[in-house]
């Protein structure tokens, strides 16, 4: 079996202040990781995605996340937030068919101005 | 391309009655699937498909049904809704040469009184 955990459920902070969002994993196989995003009253989208190959994963509108495999972790990071950027963020885990995906119970970053 | 297609929007149901979330997508993604997004449970999986008059079930399945008769259309269907599938409802696709990334719907968000 596979899970996700992502501990902080709130994470606040100031305009162009650094943000690390945290997700830990546990499988007993190869997996591969994605962070999704979530806008008020939208689908998720794909923000970046480890399948294999460099542990630093860079995705869309500046953000990156590092994968660590000894520690299991795939946090993800921005060295300056924008008032856009507010939104839900979900970590996920996949090993094997598409059907094997797991999602965290998701983190809600909140930009102040 | 439009992508992937949810209606209703929004919906409320009182309890016992039946209903079908629509679901289609332009890509001719073979894989489909529904969530659903409770607060502080992340995303978990009801039903997929990997095709045409193929279907399966997820982690949540008990009291939906669901029917694959196109590639396009994946309705899925609530037969005697209860409180408890108060929820908001994400169809997701995967298919095509990105076939690691999950392309989501805007969500349905349902009530049953």
């Amino acid at each position: 079996a596979q899970s996700v955990t992502q501990l902080d459920s709130q994470v606040p902070v100031f305009e162009e202040a650094p943000v690390e969002l945290r997700c830990n994993y546990s499988s007993s196989v190869s997996v591969y990781l994605f962070w999704y995003v979530q806008y008020p009253n939208q689908g998720l989208q794909l923000l970046l995605k480890y399948l294999s190959g460099s542990t630093l994963v860079k995705g869309i509108n500046g953000f990156e996340a590092e994968f660590n495999k000894s520690q299991t972790s795939f946090h993800l990071r921005k060295p300056s937030v924008h008032i856009s950027d507010t939104a839900e963020y979900f970590c996920a885990v996949r090993s094997g068919g598409y059907q094997k995906v797991t999602f965290g119970t998701g983190t809600k970053l909140q930009v102040i101005p | 391309n439009a992508g992937v297609t949810q209606t209703p929007k929004f919906q409320v149901l009182k309890t016992g009655q039946s209903m079908t979330l629509q679901c289609a997508q332009d890509m001719n993604h073979e894989y489909m699937s529904w969530y659903r997004q409770d607060p502080g449970m992340g995303l978990r999986l009801i039903h997929y498909s990997v095709g045409a008059g193929i279907t399966d079930q997820g982690e949540v399945p008990n009291g939906y049904n669901v029917s694959r008769s196109t590639t396009e259309d994946f309705p899925l269907r609530l037969l005697s809704a209860a409180p408890s599938q108060t929820s908001v409802y994400f169809c997701a696709s995967i298919g095509g040469s990105n076939t690691d990334t999950q392309y989501f719907g805007p969500g349905t968000r349902l009530t049953v009184l």
